[in-house]
């Protein structure tokens, strides 16, 4: 079946303008995660949604970041007034109960 | 200190060799321990998960867990050009998923 689908795959913006960036996660998966992935870095946890719970926040890094989840289903993260140390690759991965966390391909953000 | 600890690399080894991956963790109350493996812009993929010590194998990959040392390795024999990616290992309790910097491995013909 299909796995978990990010978009867009790369992103280039200008300095304090706004994204969004979507994950289509994998049917079925109640667990959706954030990460960032800075080059010689590892993952960087943002945020996690379980269900209809209330989200896990605590790993973004500044109240610029923010993220929804619709529906139980399609998630946005969404970065605004960008600054250039954004510029990384951001990383979603869904699950189901204590199965392994399933990634996407990322969106590669560039703040110019 | 970091929770989980990985050697980035590069690690460059002829092709058939056998690879040693490995990472120390501090927090005791990990349980479950995985490998990914994440070739140059993808995401990451689970090779391989465990959630006791003692070794797990698949086909070539041998995993490995020591919680008395809080040590986990991942065994690669008979590596192959195509195993060429960054491998990283991630752990877990019941709450969080913490992932080390990964390390890159380059197998030359």
């Amino acid at each position: 079946g299909a796995g978990v689908s990010q978009s867009p795959s790369n992103k280039v913006t200008e300095k304090g303008k706004d994204v969004e960036l979507r994950c289509d996660p994998i049917s079925g998966h109640t667990a959706l995660y954030w990460y960032r992935q800075s080059l010689g870095q590892g993952l960087e946890f943002l945020i996690y949604f379980q269900g209809n719970s209330a989200p896990d926040k605590s790993g973004l890094p500044s109240d610029r970041f923010s993220a929804e989840r619709t529906g139980g289903s399609v998630s946005t993260l969404t970065i605004q007034r960008t600054q250039q140390e954004d510029s990384a690759v951001y990383l979603c991965a869904s699950s189901f109960g204590d199965s392994p966390l399933h990634f996407g391909n990322g969106t590669r953000l560039t703040v110019t | 200190q970091k929770e989980v600890e990985q050697d980035p690399g590069p690690l460059s080894v002829p092709e058939g060799a056998i690879v040693s991956l490995n990472c120390t963790y501090s927090n005791s109350a990990f349980q479950y321990f995985m490998w990914y493996r994440q070739y140059s812009r993808k995401g990451p993929e689970l090779l391989m998960y465990t959630y006791s010590s003692g070794n797990k194998e698949d086909g070539r990959f041998t995993a490995q867990v020591d919680k008395s040392s809080k040590y986990i390795s991942l065994f690669i024999r008979d590596s192959q050009p195509s195993d060429s990616a960054t491998y990283l290992c991630a752990m877990s309790d019941v709450d969080k998923l913490i992932f080390g910097t990964g390390t890159r491995l380059q197998v030359f013909p």
